[in-house]
């Protein structure tokens, strides 16, 4: 079984500050790793997802991954943010092998200030 | 717009009640997801199907049950309906069997408060 924990409920932060929402998961077997973030009375999204390869990943708005197995985690970080990426941020992870349903952390709500 | 649709929007409805979720999947998908959103539980998944038949399960009441029709939409019934079952309902969908890399696109949710 795979969990997760995003440690921040709320992140409130500058314009143009860097940001960074904390991730960590647990699981017994090898995992496949997305980002969501979900705008204001809106689905989710997918922001980028790491499966393979290099354990850095991108999305194309500026936010990066990465993929740490030592430590578990899969924190998301933007070295500038702006008042458009507030929102809220779901770390998610699938087992390899299993199901495609997602395990959900319980959120990050992303406030960027003018 | 993720291309997935879900109707209602919003549903407001009393204790005991009985309510259908409804779902259209992006174009050519043959994959949908529900999850369940609520503030003390977080997203939940609940039932995945593919093509039509149950795929996977997850925290599902026995109250509620789920169907994927020949034309790949889905409905969630949900019955006896309680307090706690106010909550964002979201339906997803993916190309595909529902693989652990597969990405999923999600529709904008249905909102259900009960009264």
């Amino acid at each position: 079984a795979q969990s997760v924990t995003q440690l921040d409920s709320q992140v409130p932060v500058f314009e143009e500050a860097p940001v960074e929402l904390r991730c960590n998961y647990s699981s017994s077997v090898s995992v496949y790793l997305f980002w969501y973030v979900q705008y204001p009375n809106q689905g989710l999204q997918l922001l980028l997802k790491y499966l393979s390869g290099s354990t850095l990943v991108e999305s194309i708005n500026g936010f990066e991954a990465e993929f740490n197995k030592s430590q578990t985690s899969f924190h998301l970080r933007k070295p500038s943010v702006h008042i458009s990426d507030t929102a809220e941020y779901f770390c998610a992870v699938n087992g390899r092998g299993s199901q495609g349903n997602l395990i959900f952390g319980k959120g990050t709500k992303l406030s960027v200030k003018p | 717009d993720s291309g997935v649709t879900q109707t209602p929007k919003h549903l407001i409805t009393a204790t005991g009640q009985r309510v259908t979720l409804r779902c259209s999947p992006r174009s050519g998908d043959l994959s949908v997801y529900w999850y369940q959103q609520s503030l003390d539980q977080g997203l939940q998944f609940l039932i995945q199907y593919y093509n039509g038949e149950e795929r996977a399960k997850g925290n599902i009441l026995e109250r509620f049950s789920a169907q994927q029709f020949p034309d790949l939409h889905s409905e969630l019934n949900l019955s006896s309906l309680e307090l706690g079952d106010s909550a964002l309902y979201f339906c997803a969908s993916s190309p595909d069997f529902g693989g652990s890399t597969d990405t999923q696109y999600f529709g904008p949710g249905t909102r259900l408060t009960v009264l």
